[in-house]
């Protein structure tokens, strides 16, 4: 069974373009999850989704930042107009019923 | 529990000794704790996890303590070996499907 799948892993992008994050969580999994984390810090919620909805997006920022996780297909999370302040590990979890939750491996964005 | 948003407290011990990481939670209605390490560039690996109903839960060399009185959480690695080297974070939850919540994480380093 693979485990959750991000890519890409690694993304740079200029200040003012847009980037894509794509998770496909374990099979069998239903719930997703994204994260973030800065560099010494501690990982912070995002957003929770369901297949075609939106549970909690309580931690992500109000402009620029949206998620989406459609019947067919991965789950995105999108950014639009990075800014320097949006480089970080943006991490992708799955669980099939809310409780054990299993990590990918991450996608690192650099902004320049 | 809480991230503190600076650099990581650190523990450092000889390969062989048993290591004990701590970690403090707010949440006084959270009922599921997990253990998470994270090596370097990797995503956070799932260690070991307890419900509220329980205080203290063992694994392979690994052993969870869990205080509800105080919201304290401990995790304990017997005959730390240098592959235990990491950052590990503790993550608790009220009620299956929200979020985790994560503490500032411990960075361990195991000396040979």
């Amino acid at each position: 069974n693979a485990g959750v799948m991000q890519n890409p892993r690694h993304l740079v992008r200029r200040r003012g373009q847009e980037a894509r994050l794509r998770c496909s969580p374990m099979k069998g999994h239903s719930h997703v999850y994204w994260y973030r984390q800065l560099p010494e810090e501690g990982l912070k919620f995002m957003v929770y989704l369901q297949k075609e909805n939106i549970i909690d997006e309580s931690g992500m920022p109000k402009e620029r930042f949206s998620a989406e996780f459609p019947k067919e297909g991965p789950s995105i999370l999108r950014i639009q107009q990075v800014v320097r302040g949006d480089s970080a590990a943006y991490f992708c979890a799955s669980s099939p019923s809310g409780n054990t939750i299993y990590f990918g491996e991450g996608s690192w964005l650099t902004v320049v | 529990g809480e991230s503190v948003g600076l650099h990581l407290p650190t523990l450092s011990v000889q390969e062989g000794d048993n290591s004990i990481i701590n970690c403090a939670y707010s949440n006084s209605a959270s009922d599921y704790f997990i253990w998470y390490k994270q090596e370097s560039g990797k995503g956070p690996q799932f260690i070991i996890d307890i419900r509220s109903n329980m205080d203290k839960r063992q694994g392979q060399r690994v052993t969870v303590l869990l205080n509800k009185t105080v919201k304290h959480l401990s995790l304990q690695i017997a005959a730390t070996q240098p592959g235990d080297s990491a950052v590990y974070f503790c993550a608790d939850q009220h009620d299956a499907g929200n979020m985790l919540t994560f503490g500032g994480g411990t960075r361990l380093m195991v000396k040979p």
